[in-house]
């Protein structure tokens, strides 16, 4: 079945200090998605990519999505107390079946 | 609009009990899901209902049931609870578009001694 993995597990910062988390999977997806977990709180959606080469801002957050549609990638800049939580990755394979497979996600702390 | 709800928020239950832990959405969205969320494991999915009276298994559904009552509710049930059960449960819906994101419920945290 399709499997995704998100690395690093974890990752500390110093904050202002950048951060990137990479997710990648093992079979080509129709798009792929990215949440973040606030502790003790639920995922909550932050964005979507579609097309291969694809890349997005949201503020200080840039995504991509790779060319192979195999990989993507979160990378925070300049990092605030208020990014700390775990980010997932989560795609949606080519077959239409409405399922998403979650990355195992990396959660961020920040060092103030 | 409430979004995704769960009942209960915390269950403590006692090996081989039973449980019913209920989920609605009011975003009108066709598909809802349950996940479990163990450490270092993500998110898995256990059950998800495409639409009102259709129900599949997903990654992880050994020792639960559910039942889609209606477009609004999903309901995940432990018949025999086991201590591997233990976790956080998520319900989800979402929208039947292109792209299928996601709406989670505040969760349950569930612990089986």
């Amino acid at each position: 079945g399709q499997q995704v993995m998100q690395i690093p597990q974890y990752q500390h910062v110093q904050e202002g200090e950048d951060f990137t988390t990479y997710c990648n999977s093992s079979t080509t997806l129709s798009n792929i998605q990215w949440y973040k977990q606030r502790p003790g709180g639920h995922p909550v959606f932050l964005i979507q990519l579609v097309k291969s080469g694809e890349v997005k801002k949201q503020k200080r957050l840039t995504f991509q999505f790779g060319e192979a549609k195999k990989n993507s990638s979160l990378h925070i800049t300049a990092t605030q107390t208020t990014d700390v939580g775990t980010y997932f990755c989560a795609g949606l394979g080519n077959f239409g079946n409405e399922k998403l497979t979650f990355g195992t996600g990396t959660r961020l702390t920040i060092i103030p | 609009n409430a979004g995704v709800t769960q009942t209960p928020k915390f269950q403590v239950l006692k090996t081989g009990q039973s449980m019913t832990l209920q989920c609605a959405q009011d975003m009108n969205h066709n598909s809802m899901y349950w996940y479990r969320q163990d450490p270092g494991m993500g998110l898995r999915l256990i059950y998800y209902s495409a639409s009102e009276g259709t129900t599949d298994k997903g990654e992880v559904p050994n020792g639960y049931n559910v039942s889609r009552l209606n477009k609004r509710e999903f309901s995940l049930r432990l018949e025999s609870a086991a201590p591997s059960q233990t976790s956080v449960y998520f319900c989800a819906s979402g929208r039947q578009t292109d792209y299928y994101e996601q709406y989670f419920g505040p969760g349950t945290r569930l612990t089986v001694t």
